[in-house]
């Protein structure tokens, strides 16, 4: 079945250091690619998307590429803030059953940002 | 932010109770999805919805029951709980409009089985 490895934690770093938190996939079809963030006491927000091989998402300075060969979406930031500090957790939606049964996620990483 | 409230949002209860959890969406999506979540595991899918009366299960749905009569209104059902049932549920919600299969959630329901 389908599944998602992401390394799982804490990550800490200091602020406006660069970030990259790994993101490797299993799937039988041509999935879609996400990742999600949840910060303390709320649910989870889409941060970004890929659709299809090569395809870069990005967002609040956040950014991953959907990397087919290596089965990988890492996420990346070149300048963290202390903002960042949360829950972020990559997925996956195979489309090759019409992508109904929802989304299958990796365990999150907590990511510190320390002043 | 779409339109999803989950209800009750805290709940403490005794093992061998019933317990009913509810999402409400004001969308109109089609699809809709209960999860868990717990340390060490992310979230789990427990059973989904893909229109009024249609369902089905997920990965954990062990001493889960769902039922959803009405577009907007998706019910979680805990028949008899347990403490392996203490966690956070989200609720989910997905038109598949786009074909991405993006999902939107609620802010969570976090229920304490003593």
């Amino acid at each position: 079945g389908d599944s998602v490895t992401q390394m799982e934690g804490p990550v800490t770093l200091s602020e406006e250091a660069f970030l990259t938190i790994n993101c490797t996939y299993t799937a039988t079809g041509y999935p879609s690619l996400f990742w999600y963030v949840q910060y303390p006491g709320e649910g989870l927000q889409l941060l970004l998307k890929a659709t299809k091989a090569d395809d870069k998402g990005s967002n609040k300075g956040f950014e991953a590429t959907y990397r087919k060969e290596t089965t990988s979406f890492h996420l990346e930031k070149g300048s963290v803030q202390v903002s960042d500090s949360a829950v972020y957790f990559c997925a996956l939606s195979d489309q090759s059953g019409g992508g109904a049964d929802g989304l299958t996620f990796g365990k999150g990483t907590h990511l510190i940002i320390q002043p | 932010d779409a339109g999803i409230t989950q209800s009750p949002r805290h709940k403490v209860t005794e093992t061998g109770t019933p317990v009913t959890l509810r999402c409400h969406q004001t969308e109109n999506h089609r699809y809709m999805y209960w999860y868990r979540q717990d340390p060490g595991h992310g979230l789990r899918l427990i059973h989904y919805s893909y229109g009024v009366k249609d369902t089905d299960k997920g990965e954990v749905s062990d001493g889960y029951s769902v039922s959803r009569s009405k577009t907007e209104d998706f019910l979680l059902t805990l028949e008899s709980a347990t403490s392996s049932q203490t966690s956070v549920y989200f609720c989910a919600i997905s038109g598949q409009g786009q074909g991405t299969g993006e999902l939107f959630f609620g802010e969570g329901s976090r229920l304490t089985v003593l």
